[in-house]
């Protein structure tokens, strides 16, 4: 059964710093694109970052562009997300979603975590 | 590419069907999934490539349409069919996905 388990979610200050991790298991992580996508509450969703199998290309919103950063560490089977100077926002539950192969829609995602930038 | 799904609302008794549509700004050919949201919970696939049901979703969910316009139909709708479905399409260069806004479900 595929699981993804994200955590690091939490209240951060306006400009602060927060790393969301997904743990993954029942499938072969290594094999497959991972994204985030994210939900502000009560709005739609919204596609955040992709990165490949091997963690080498990865791809970013223009809205998170040059504050996020997308990692993987296959030996670890978890997906990574570091997000810097928050801004209100990023306010959201932030989803870890795998990727169908050959990409294009996502097959299986976590419950999320909820990102809170507040003073 | 920009998704615009209509209607924003769908108010559909239990037993009916339901048409949900989804438009792309340019073509996306077959490329595109729909997903089904339950409050509190998280989305799940339906239909990817337009018309491909996704593993373990009941045949009354079906997809069609490519180019630019598409549709979700749900053939007798069933109690907890009712949620908010989205739309979802992936360009290939630069790789960025794109949601659109929603259609909200309803009991009438």
């Amino acid at each position: 059964e595929v699981q993804l388990l994200e955590s690091g979610g939490g209240l951060v200050q306006p400009g602060g710093s927060l790393r969301l991790s997904c743990a993954a298991s029942g499938f072969t992580f290594s094999s497959y694109a991972m994204s985030w996508v994210r939900q502000a509450p009560g709005k739609g969703l919204e596609w955040v970052s992709a990165i490949d199998t091997s963690g080498a290309g990865t791809y970013y919103a223009d809205s998170v562009k040059g504050r996020f950063t997308i990692s993987r560490d296959n030996s670890k089977i978890t997906l990574y997300l570091q997000m810097s100077s928050l801004r209100a926002e990023d306010t959201a539950v932030y989803y870890c979603a795998k990727a169908t192969n050959p990409v294009g829609a996502f097959d299986f995602w976590g419950q999320g975590t909820l990102v809170t930038v507040s003073s | 590419i920009v998704l615009t799904q209509s209607p924003a609302t769908l108010s559909v008794s239990p037993g009916e069907r339901a048409t949900l549509s989804c438009r792309a700004s340019q073509s996306v050919s077959s490329y595109l999934a729909w997903y089904q949201q339950k409050p509190g919970q998280a989305p799940r696939l339906l239909i990817y490539d337009a018309s491909n049901r996704a593993t373990g979703i009941p045949a009354r969910f079906s997809g069609s349409g490519s180019g630019t316009d598409f549709t979700l139909t749900i053939s007798s709708l069933e109690p907890e069919d009712f949620a908010v479905y989205y739309c979802q399409h992936r360009s290939s260069r630069p790789p960025v996905y794109t949601f659109g806004q929603g259609t909200n479900l309803e009991i009438k």
